[in-house]
This record gives C-alpha cells, sequence and structure tokens, in this order.
C-alpha cells in the first residue's frame, strides 16, 4: 500500500537558521499533502499543505514544495524560533479516494539558543 | 468553536474488557476521520465516515473494532475483548468535506489495556 517516508528523525537548529524536512510518497495518485505538527503532550495541529496542481506554497516563514516527478516534498522553515519545537509529521492522500491521509513516521525538530 | 471533542481523554481496561470511545466532530463538519497513534507504528488510519455514512474502514483491525455515527453530532469507536496491543492513543478528525481537506484534529483518547 501507500507509503510515506520521512527522512530525517531528529534535526536540531540553532534558532534563526533555517529548517528543512524531507518526505517521499509512493503513491503516484497522491494529490495532497499537508504538514502537522504535534507538541509534546498534545495533538496534531495542522500547519500547512500544497496540492498537486502546485509546486510551491509559502505561509509566513513556512514553506512547501512538491516534486511530483520524484515522488518528494519538504517543510522549509525560516527564521527558526524555540516555539517551533515539536515533532512534524508530512501526509499524503488521494482525494479522490476519501481523503484518508497516510503519514510519515515525524521528524523531532529542535530548535537551540 | 471549541474544535474536536473526544471523551475520555484517557481510559484504562482490563483485558478482555470493553472500550468505547466518543468523538463530537466540528459543528457542520460532514467528514469524521479515526486513526490510531503508538511509538511502534506511528499514526494509523482506521477509518473514515462522510455525512454519517461509512466510507473507508480499511484500517480497522477486521475482529474486534467497530465504528458507527449515528448522528453528525458524534461517532463512537468501540473496541471489544480488549489486548495489550490495543493501547494507543485514538484521534478522532473532522473536516468540512468535499474539496476542502483540511482535517482538525481533536486531543485524542489514551488508551491502556493492562
Amino acid at each position: 500500500g501507500e507509503k510515506v517516508e520521512q527522512h530525517e528523525s531528529t534535526l536540531s537548529v540553532r534558532e534563526g537558521d533555517s529548517a528543512v524536512i524531507n518526505c517521499t510518497y509512493t503513491d503516484t495518485a497522491s494529490s495532497y499533502f499537508p504538514w502537522y505538527k504535534q507538541e509534546a503532550g498534545k495533538s496534531l495541529h495542522f500547519v500547512i499543505d500544497i496540492r498537486s496542481n502546485v509546486d510551491r506554497k509559502q505561509s509566513q516563514r513556512l514553506t512547501v514544495l512538491l516534486d511530483k516527478k520524484a515522488k518528494r516534498f519538504s517543510l522549509h522553515i525560516t527564521a527558526t524560533q524555540p516555539e517551533d519545537s515539536a515533532i512534524y509529521f508530512c501526509a499524503a492522500s488521494r482525494t479522490s479516494s476519501g481523503q484518508k491521509l497516510v503519514f510519515g513516521q515525524g521528524t523531532i525538530l529542535k530548535v537551540y539558543l | 468553536n471549541a474544535g474536536v471533542i473526544q471523551t475520555p481523554r484517557h481510559k484504562v481496561t482490563g483485558k478482555g474488557q470493553e472500550a468505547t470511545l466518543w468523538c463530537e466532530p466540528i459543528s457542520g463538519h460532514s467528514a469524521v476521520f479515526w486513526y490510531r497513534q503508538t511509538i511502534v507504528q506511528g499514526l494509523e488510519f482506521l477509518t473514515y465516515f462522510r455525512n454519517q455514512a461509512p466510507i473507508d474502514d480499511s484500517g480497522m483491525p477486521k475482529e474486534r473494532f467497530s465504528a458507527q455515527m449515528p448522528n453528525q453530532s458524534h461517532s463512537t469507536l468501540k473496541i471489544q475483548s480488549t489486548q495489550p496491543q490495543d493501547s494507543a492513543v485514538y484521534l478522532c478528525a473532522s473536516s468540512s468535506g468535499l474539496g476542502v481537506y483540511e482535517q482538525y484534529f481533536g486531543p485524542g483518547t489514551r488508551l491502556t489495556v493492562l
């Protein structure tokens, strides 16, 4: 079945630097790619998404890039802040089949001073 | 907007007992999803309703798990004869429906089977 691989299990960056988290997917029919943030002891919080009809989407300090040919997408966080520290999950879905999300394994992002 | 509500937040059951988990989606949302989160398996899709109708239960363990959505304001996930491997955080999410894909997650129910 569909798999989503999240390449970085842990990522440590200095405050103010950029962070990049990379994901790949196997299902060529995937067309929707959201990212979620999970802080310690809390649930998933939506941060940004991208659909397959575009290859880039930006929201403030967050940018998502999508390379459909390589079946790869990435989350770029600029000017990182300590409050960005959390687990980030990428996901993919076939919107045609009902939107169920297949998640990556998560990346622990640590922003240090 | 209270967001997605899940009750109870924590549940402890003995092996072989039944557990029922409740989810109240965001008012007006027509799609409800159930996921399970464990350290080992990560986040796994269980089942999905749209307009109260079951659409996809491909992630549900077949024998002991069942889900229902009797009305638009709540869904239940029932686990019969719970086993220690059922211990997980069960997450409910809702989305507003076709054409809008963002899913909003509830706080989860942490199920511990002793």
